[in-house]
């Protein structure tokens, strides 16, 4: 069966530290992957996108990483501050119909 | 902030109820999405339209009609709903394209109380 799952539900870490969270998946050929912030009752906002044929990509302190080998992709924050505690969550983007579909997320709280 | 609008933020409404959920954006994308979120769950595809027509129907009750009036406008349209179907609703949009400009963009939601 298909399945997309992030590493455990909640990751608790220092400031200043750098998170990582991981996104597995199983029986998906995804063309890109995203990763997403959502807060408490809102909507999911676009973090950063990841093509299969690319290894890495960065943005200010964070990074992703995209191996359709190991069928995963981790994502990195780097110097963490209270300000990113959320729930990060994975989407993988098929090529055709336009679908993207949701890991569970991973709730990231950053303890100053 | 984000450029898909949802209203109503907060919708209450009866098990015999018909009401309509709206969704808008104006940056020139031609895919639009309905997804369901329960509380601590990721959100689940209901409807993909592509250049207004319905694509993607993920297998959802008829109680819930997608509408898509014309490239700008989203609705989803409620009716019989059941208490089961309260549920943050999130309307979303993508642009054509590969690259970055696959990214799909969220509104921030639509909170629906059925009683």
């Amino acid at each position: 069966s298909q399945k997309i799952e992030q590493n455990s539900e909640a990751l608790n870490i220092q400031e200043g530290k750098t998170a990582t969270l991981t996104c597995n998946y199983t029986n998906y050929s995804p063309a890109y992957l995203q990763w997403y912030r959502q807060d408490p009752g809102r909507g999911p906002v676009f973090l950063l996108l990841i093509r299969e044929n690319e290894k890495e990509k960065r943005k200010e302190r964070l990074k992703v990483t995209f191996d359709t080998t190991l069928k995963q992709s981790l994502f990195h924050i780097t110097a963490s501050q209270p300000a990113d505690s959320a729930t990060y969550l994975c989407a993988l983007g098929m090529e055709y119909g336009n679908k993207l579909v949701f890991g569970a997320g991973t709730i990231l709280r950053v303890k100053s | 902030d984000t450029e898909v609008t949802q209203t109503p933020k907060h919708l209450v409404m009866g098990m015999t109820n018909k009401k309509s959920l709206k969704c808008e954006q104006h940056m020139g994308h031609r895919a639009m999405y309905w997804y369901k979120q329960k509380a601590k769950k990721p959100p689940e595809l209901m409807f993909v339209y592509s250049y207004e027509k319905l694509s993607i129907n993920e297998s959802v009750p008829s109680r819930f009609s997608p509408e898509c009036p014309n490239s700008s406008l989203l609705n989803l349209h409620l009716h019989a709903l059941q208490p089961e179907d309260s549920a943050l609703y999130l309307c979303a949009s993508r642009s054509p394209g590969t690259g970055d400009r696959n990214t799909i963009y969220f509104g921030e939601g639509s909170w629906l109380t059925v009683v």
